[in-house]
């Protein structure tokens, strides 16, 4: 079992909705939660963080994690084309070598 | 500084031959980290570096694996006696040390894809 489980999609949504992307982990030391944008031929690129359980939002990015059940949740509202791109879920323990451990990805489209 | 630049960007090679690939990290960066990514996978670590020295690889890094980074700069990652098995997109990322405990934004290259034949 991976340490972190991805929903691979894909996912395909209309211009202007409200995309859900999920993960799941098993590892109780993780702390720390982030989430990767990864468009195609690219490096990933940080979106968000969130440390332990809580919300974090940025314009129209909503990062939530609830240790209590290990899930790990991004929301996009207002989804637009520009936002097509394989989304990576990511989580590390804190100590001497801050390694991400990824999910799969999830791959987005929206269309027009 | 354009952030961290990988070469080359594409490499094809025959089965068996050694491949070495090079990581320029962003510069006041003084940690750099190299993973791999296989086709519908997330990155998966493979090592990483404080300055210039190696300090933990995974066990994805067989023997055939090495990495290097001397004066604490660039980095090169080397596979010798390449198996199909190694095709991927290998990832360099690099950092500022943890800040009271937690950690530094790690930045992406754009990777080297590699495919052995």
């Amino acid at each position: 079992q991976k340490e972190v489980e991805q929903d691979p999609g894909p996912l395909s949504v209309p211009e202007g909705a409200i995309v859900s992307l999920n993960c799941t982990y098993s590892n109780s030391a993780f702390q720390y939660f982030m989430w990767y944008r990864q468009y195609s031929r690219k490096g990933p690129e940080l979106l968000m963080y969130t440390y332990s359980s809580g919300n974090k939002e940025d314009g129209r990015f909503t990062a939530q994690v609830d240790k209590s059940s290990k899930y790990i949740s991004l929301f996009i509202r207002d989804s637009q084309p520009s936002d097509s791109a394989t989304y990576l879920c990511a989580t590390l323990i804190t100590g001497t070598a801050s390694k991400l451990t990824f999910g799969t990805g999830t791959r987005l489209q929206v269309t027009l | 500084d354009t952030g961290v630049s990988q070469n080359p960007r594409h490499k094809i090679t025959k089965r068996g031959q050694n491949v070495t690939f090079r990581c320029d990290p962003i510069s006041e960066h003084n940690r750099l980290y190299w993973y791999r990514q296989t086709l519908g996978q997330g990155p998966e670590f493979l090592t990483y570096f404080q300055n210039e020295a190696q300090l933990e690889k995974s066990r994805l890094l067989s023997d055939r694996f090495s990495a290097e980074r001397p004066k604490g700069s660039f980095s090169t990652l080397e596979i010798q006696r390449t198996e199909q098995g190694d095709s991927a997109m290998y990832l360099c990322a690099s950092s500022l040390s943890p800040s009271g405990g937690r950690p530094r934004e790690q930045y992406f290259g754009p990777g080297t894809r590699l495919t052995v034949t």
